[in-house]
Parts: structure tokens; C-alpha cells; sequence
């Protein structure tokens, strides 16, 4: 079972530049989430997805986007990428009132 | 907005020895949930434990058990007879049962260190 996949796991990036993670899940959950986690803190919602083709803010969207073009994936896109987006960032997924359940984090440089 | 507090950073314990975490949370809403995530060095997410409001009986998993007190608004997590595999950064959670998206607030987590 692969559960929540995260693609690429790692990424260097140049100011300016612009890239997209993906995430994918193989356990038809309705909902999918992408948090940032920056060093000693929580986990803080970028962008959320309660089912196909829809997509909502989180707590800190700002220089994000995001699409769920299908069920099973979620992308979460930097335009423009700054120094300030430097994290590690993850993906989750879940039913409706279930746990989420998380992918492995990709880590994210940008210098 | 809700917000989550774990206003411990840090605690050591030694092997086989019991750990309590704390957590407290704001919220002016009756029906929520609230989780523990450990986070371990491999930085997995891992869930730990869950706890529905509207039960007064606190839940257990094997060594991890929680002691939820509503009126107060409090969430503390007890690792008993810890394991070296239990270091880990530990994250209190609060998910709201009507709000749409299930969205999870989390804490800023408390680094746990099991001594040998």
C-alpha cells in the first residue's frame, strides 16, 4: 500500500524559478491538504481540496497555488519562487472525519 | 480562529519511565476532534492517538493514553514505559467536526527525548 506519495522528495531551487510538487493517493479519499513546516514549528495549511476540481486557502496561501484535476492527485505550484518558501512541505489526505494521513514531506530549498 | 498550545519545547525521560505532554486549545465550538502526531527524525507524520469530544472516555492506545478535560479545554498526552523509538517531536491537533475540509490547527510541537 502506498498510501500519500510525495514527488520529488527534495528540491533546490534558484529565487524566481517555478515548480510544482505532486501528491498522490491510492486510498479514494475525498480530501487532500498541503501544510508547509518550517523549522520548530507546526504544521501550517497552504491549501486544501474537499473533492475533484475543487480547491480552497489555508492559513498561509499567499505565493502558492494549487489544482485537483483528479481525485487521487494534488498539485501545489510556486510561481515565483522566494527565499521566504524555503520548508519542508507536506501532503495529507483523509475522509471526512477521519485522520489525515500524511506523506513523507518534501524538502524544499530556494535560495 | 482556533488556536492550539503545547507550552512544553522540550522534555527528556528516561527508558521505561512515564511522560506527560500537555495541550490546550481555544475553541468556542461544542463537536471537535483532537489528535497526537509524533514526528520522528525520519519525519513521518504518525498518528498517535484521537479523541472524539463527545465522549467522556479517555482513549488509549497501548502505551499512549490521553486525559481530555473539556470544561478545561486540555489535551495532555502520558507515554508509559517509554522506548528509545519513542524520540520524536509530538504535535497536539484540533480539527473542528462542521467545519468544511476537516482542516487540522496544530501546536507547535514538543520534543520528546527518551534517555537509555
Amino acid at each position: 500500500n502506498a498510501g500519500v506519495t510525495q514527488t520529488p522528495k527534495f528540491r533546490v531551487l534558484k529565487t524566481g524559478q517555478s515548480m510544482t510538487l505532486l501528491c498522490a493517493q491510492d486510498m479514494n479519499h475525498e480530501y487532500m491538504y498541503w501544510y508547509r513546516q518550517d523549522p520548530g514549528m507546526g504544521l501550517r495549511l497552504i491549501h486544501y481540496s474537499v473533492g475533484e476540481g475543487t480547491t480552497a486557502k489555508g492559513e498561509v496561501p499567499d505565493g502558492y497555488n494549487v489544482s485537483r484535476l483528479k481525485k487521487q492527485n494534488f498539485l501545489l505550484g510556486l510561481e515565483s519562487a522566494a527565499p521566504s518558501q524555503t520548508s519542508v512541505y507536506f501532503c495529507a489526505s483523509s475522509r471526512p472525519y477521519q485522520p489525515q494521513h500524511f506523506g513523507d514531506g518534501t524538502r524544499l530549498s530556494i535560495l | 480562529a482556533q488556536t492550539v498550545t503545547q507550552s512544553q519545547p522540550e522534555m527528556s525521560v528516561q527508558e521505561a519511565e512515564t511522560v506527560t505532554l500537555s495541550c490546550t486549545y481555544d475553541t468556542s465550538e461544542n463537536n471537535y476532534y483532537l489528535f497526537w502526531y509524533k514526528q520522528p527524525p525520519s519525519r513521518q507524520m504518525i498518528l498517535v492517538i484521537r479523541q472524539e469530544a463527545y465522549k467522556q472516555q479517555n482513549a488509549t492506545e497501548n502505551r499512549f493514553s490521553v486525559n481530555f478535560q473539556k470544561a478545561a479545554k486540555s489535551f495532555s498526552l502520558k507515554i508509559s514505559d517509554s522506548q528509545l523509538g519513542d524520540t520524536a517531536m509530538y504535535f497536539c491537533a484540533f480539527m473542528m467536526s462542521r467545519a468544511a475540509g476537516n482542516k487540522l490547527t496544530f501546536g507547535g510541537g514538543t520534543r520528546v527525548l527518551v534517555k537509555p
